[in-house]
């Protein structure tokens, strides 16, 4: 119940697409749900995070999208460039209930082609 | 850019050794978080630290692990014996507080643990 399960597990999008990763979650007590980027020998950099309060929330090229009902949510990037091919992970957390571990996805290697 | 700072970058140690990884969490923050991250796999969860005192751990942090803020910037995790499954990127963590809304979580650079 704790798991957060994330697709697709690797990505090809060529520059200028969309690139969409998606993410589902079966603990209802999860209340917030942050996106990071990673790329090689780095730590996880936090992009865009979400709130269950909102359906949709974003950053420039960056977008979350939240669907309580579903229990899923999903990071969409416009515009996708060679500068964002990294590996993307979503995470959750339940800080409303005191807890602020960070449970994460096992993530999705993007790769924007020029 | 405040920056979460973690040293060393890389430890080589052997099966059994104590290994002492070090960090320095964002000035202001006042939790602060241990990660690892096994090679190819996803982030997990191993520890968090507020007031002085553990607040959450994991059940891969058991007794062979230990978490330590020895003075008013540094906070270390200890690995009293290392097994060769310890080999894995280590990833300090920390957030600003408990106020309503300041849940982001800023990693450092990591340090990555190889046991032999």
């Amino acid at each position: 119940q704790q798991q957060v399960k994330q697709s697709p597990q690797s990505l090809i999008v060529q520059k200028g697409g969309i690139s969409i990763i998606n993410c589902a979650y079966e603990n209802t007590a999860f209340d917030y749900f942050p996106w990071y980027q990673q790329f090689p020998g780095k730590g996880p950099a936090l992009l865009i995070a979400i709130r269950p309060d909102v359906s949709e929330k974003k950053e420039g090229r960056f977008t979350i999208s939240f669907n309580k009902s579903a229990k899923q949510f999903s990071l969409h990037i416009m515009d996708s460039q060679p500068g964002d091919s990294a590996t993307y992970f979503c995470a959750a957390s339940t800080p409303g209930a005191g807890s602020y571990q960070l449970t994460f996805g096992k993530g999705t290697k993007l790769s924007v082609i020029p | 850019e405040p920056e979460v700072t973690q040293t060393p970058s890389h430890q080589v140690t052997q099966m059994g050794q104590e290994v002492i990884l070090r960090c320095v969490p964002i000035s202001n923050h006042l939790y602060f978080y241990w990660y690892r991250q096994i090679l190819g796999q996803k982030v997990e969860f191993l520890v968090s630290f507020y007031n002085n005192e553990i607040s959450e751990k994991s059940e891969i942090f058991d007794d062979q692990f230990s978490v330590e803020r020895p003075d008013g910037s540094n906070f270390t995790l200890k690995i009293r014996s290392t097994k060769l499954e310890d080999s894995a990127m280590y990833f300090c963590a920390s957030s600003e507080g408990l106020i309503a809304g300041d849940y982001e979580q800023y990693f450092g650079p990591g340090t990555r643990l190889t046991v032999t």
